[in-house]
């Protein structure tokens, strides 16, 4: 079982439909938690991170942790297709210093039709 | 700040040639990274280095690949001899603190 588990998708949605992405992680020490969005050909950026347990919220986009079941969520309201990218999460023990180095999923393709 | 920029951004080339990705990482980070993403295997760390040091190469698939820091402004990865599995496309990123940069990535394909 690899450390961090995605459905690699494709996940395909009518605009403005609320899109869930999902993973589920083996590794208890993870305290971390980040969502990368991949455009095609382009390299992986942030999108999100928390901390622990809990929600977090930045306009359309909602990340959820549940640390008790070691899942992960990231909610996209209202979809455009302009959101069409793959989406990575990833985490790590430490945000900063020699152990910061994240696990990342393999990451989930979306697809916002108009 | 231009970002992270590697180069070539492709690269196409026959098995047994040797093949040279370079970055150029963002000015003021002291961490650098080597990663290869394949549809197969997703985002796969290679190798990484702090203040031009490796730290961690335990990614690095063998010793057909190699990775220098030779200074705080350039890094290298090498693949010698090149075999048509390692096609992918690897990205170099860089960081400071926390969040971790990437460049736009080398497709790699070795006929």
């Amino acid at each position: 079982q690899k450390e961090v588990e995605q459905d690699p998708g494709p996940l395909s949605v009518p605009e403005g439909a609320i899109v869930s992405l999902n993973c589920t992680y083996s590794n208890s020490a993870f305290q971390y938690f980040m969502w990368y969005r991949q455009y095609s050909r382009k390299g992986p950026e942030l999108l999100m991170y928390t901390y622990s347990s809990g929600n977090k919220e930045d306009g359309r986009f909602t990340a959820q942790v549940d640390k008790s079941s070691k899942y992960i969520s990231l909610f996209i309201r209202d979809s455009q297709p302009s959101d069409s990218a793959t989406y990575l999460c990833a985490m790590s023990g430490t945000l900063s210093g020699g152990s910061y180095i994240p696990t990342f999923g393999r990451g989930t393709s979306l697809i916002v039709h108009p | 700040d231009a970002g992270v920029i590697q180069s070539p951004r492709h690269e196409v080339t026959e098995m047994g040639q040797e093949v040279t990705l370079r970055c150029k990482p963002i000015s003021g980070h002291d961490y650098l990274f080597w990663y290869r993403q394949t549809m197969m295997r997703g985002l796969e760390l290679l190798i990484y280095f702090n203040n031009n040091v490796p730290i961690d190469d335990s990614g690095m698939p063998e010793d057909r690949f190699s990775a220098k820091m030779p200074n705080a402004s350039f890094s290298t990865l090498k693949i010698q001899p090149s075999e048509p599995r390692d096609s992918a496309v690897y990205f170099c990123a860089s960081s400071f603190v926390g969040e971790q940069f990437f460049g736009p990535g080398t497709r790699l394909t070795v006929l």
